[in-house]
């Protein structure tokens, strides 16, 4: 059975840092890119950030270029996210996803098949 | 980035109804298209992805069609369990956007 276990989630204040964990399981993890998406309370989804399955290719959502830093350690079958400078914007719920990614010979695309319970972030002073 | 714009917000509508949700994109995106449930207080869930291959388990009454800019989640017999939110995404160009929802309410 698939499962991903968010961890890391809490109260900070603004300008302050946290680290999102995500430990995987009963599943190749080191197969699969991952993804974070956010969900502000009371709000729609939106995508965080994108990393490819040996962590050589990232993408980031311009609302945290510059801040947030996505990872993953395929030994741990763990996927990270550092949050530096936050914001009271990024108060919300952080999922760890997994990311069906394929390839056609013109176009890649995703498909988001596993989710995590997710972890809140507030920020707040 | 891609836009994608879903109508309606919201619907109410009762049990055995059909429902249509509505999913634009701002730029042609091919049927690079997945369609999530997401029930109160739990993770989205995928139910279509490239526009209209509904995923295992997904019961039958969800379709997905449309490709390029305009596509459609219609759910043909409305089930008390289908009360949730559903959100569309564009799934091939970086960022990979959402719609704002639609939920789905029981009259």
């Amino acid at each position: 059975e698939v499962q991903l276990e968010e961890s890391g989630g809490g109260l900070v204040q603004p300008g302050g840092s946290l680290r999102l964990s995500c430990a995987a399981s009963g599943f190749t993890f080191s197969s699969y890119e991952m993804n974070w998406v956010r969900q502000a309370p009371g709000k729609g989804l939106e995508w965080v950030s994108y990393i490819s399955t040996s962590g050589s290719t990232i993408y980031y959502a311009d609302s945290v270029k510059g801040r947030f830093t996505i990872s993953r350690d395929n030994a741990k079958n763990s996927l990270y996210l550092q949050m530096n400078s936050l914001r009271a914007e990024d108060t919300a719920v952080y999922y760890c996803v997994r990311d069906r990614r394929r390839c056609t010979s013109t176009s890649c695309y995703s498909a988001f098949d596993y989710w995590g319970q997710g972890t809140l972030i507030t920020v707040s002073s | 980035d891609i836009q994608m714009t879903q109508s309606p917000s919201s619907v109410s509508a009762s049990v055995g109804d059909r429902v249509t949700i509505t999913c634009r994109a701002s730029q042609g995106i091919s049927s690079w298209l997945a369609w999530y449930q997401q029930k109160p207080g739990k993770a989205p869930k995928l139910l279509i992805s490239t526009a209209s291959s509904l995923q295992s388990g997904v019961p039958s009454r969800f379709s997905g069609s449309g490709s390029g800019t305009d596509f459609t989640l219609t759910i043909s017999s409305l089930q008390p369990e289908d009360f949730a939110a559903y959100y569309c995404q564009q799934v091939n160009s970086f960022p990979l956007t959402f719609g704002q929802g639609t939920k789905v309410e029981i009259k």
